[in-house]
C-alpha cells in the first residue's frame, strides 16, 4: 500500500513563528498536494508539484510556500504564522499518468493551532 | 468552470437504514468521479471511482455509486448504515484538469 506520512499530527505554534509541515510518501509518486481543511469549506488546495523542484499555486497559497527537493517529500512553509492559519493540514500524492483519473492517497492530516 | 456540489451539510440516519448521499457535478464533458470518506481526526481514504463504462460502481465498505449523466449526479448509496459508517463523505470530480474538485462534504451521524 502506498503510504502519505505527516510528521507532525498536533502542533501548537505563535504567531510569528516561522513552521514546517512535512510530507513524505514511499511509492514514486510524481504528484503531491497540499490541501488545508477547515469545517463548512470543504479541502482547498494551497499548493501542488508536479514533479521535483516543480511547483503551482493552488487556490489559496497566500501565507503559504513549497519545497520539493526530493521526489518523496513535499514541505509546506508558514513563514509568519497568524492565527488564521489555524487548521487541518492534509498532504496527498498521486501517479502522474492520465492524472485527472488517479486516485489520491492521503496522510493522516496535521492538525495546527496558532496562537 | 468546474464544481461540485453535495446538497446536504449533514445527515442524521439509524443504524441499519439504508442511505443515500447526494452530489451534483459541473462539467462539460464526463468527469472523473470519486467518493473519499473521512474518519474523525483522519485523512481521506478512497471509497470508489468512475471513470467510464457501467454507471453504477462498487466500492469498499458495501457502498456503492451511481453515474447519471442526465441529472450530473453520482450519488453515493448503502443498503444498510453501521455505526462505524459515521464520517464525512466527499465526492470529487477529477476531469479535465490536473486539479481536482472537491464537494464541502456531507458528515453522516449514525444513531443506535
Amino acid at each position: 500500500d502506498v503510504k502519505v506520512t505527516q510528521s507532525s499530527r498536533y502542533l501548537v505554534k505563535r504567531t510569528g513563528e516561522k513552521v514546517f509541515l512535512e510530507c513524505v510518501q514511499d511509492m514514486d509518486h510524481e504528484n503531491m498536494f497540499w490541501y488545508r481543511q477547515d469545517p463548512g469549506l470543504g479541502l482547498r488546495l494551497i499548493y501542488f508539484s508536479y514533479d521535483v523542484k516543480m511547483k503551482e499555486k493552488g487556490d489559496i497559497p497566500e501565507g503559504y510556500s513549497v519545497s520539493r527537493e526530493k521526489k518523496e517529500r513535499f514541505s509546506l512553509i508558514l513563514e509568519s504564522a497568524s492565527t488564521n492559519q489555524t487548521s487541518m493540514y492534509l498532504c496527498a500524492s498521486r501517479w502522474a499518468g492520465n492524472s485527472g483519473a488517479n486516485v489520491l492517497t492521503f496522510g493522516a492530516g496535521s492538525r495546527l493551532t496558532v496562537l | 468552470a468546474q464544481s461540485v456540489t453535495q446538497p446536504d451539510i449533514h445527515i442524521t440516519v439509524s443504524e441499519g437504514a439504508s442511505l443515500e448521499l447526494r452530489c451534483n457535478y459541473s462539467y462539460g464533458a464526463t468527469p472523473y468521479l470519486f467518493w473519499y470518506v473521512q474518519s474523525p481526526g483522519q485523512g481521506l481514504q478512497l471509497l470508489l471511482k468512475y471513470f467510464s463504462g457501467d454507471t453504477l460502481v462498487q466500492g469498499i465498505k458495501g457502498f456503492e455509486a451511481e453515474f447519471k449523466r442526465s441529472q450530473s449526479s453520482f450519488n453515493l448509496r448503502k443498503p444498510s448504515v453501521h455505526w462505524s459508517d459515521a464520517a464525512e463523505y466527499f465526492c470529487v470530480s477529477g476531469g479535465g484538469s490536473e486539479k481536482l474538485v472537491f464537494g464541502k462534504g456531507t458528515k453522516l451521524t449514525v444513531n443506535p
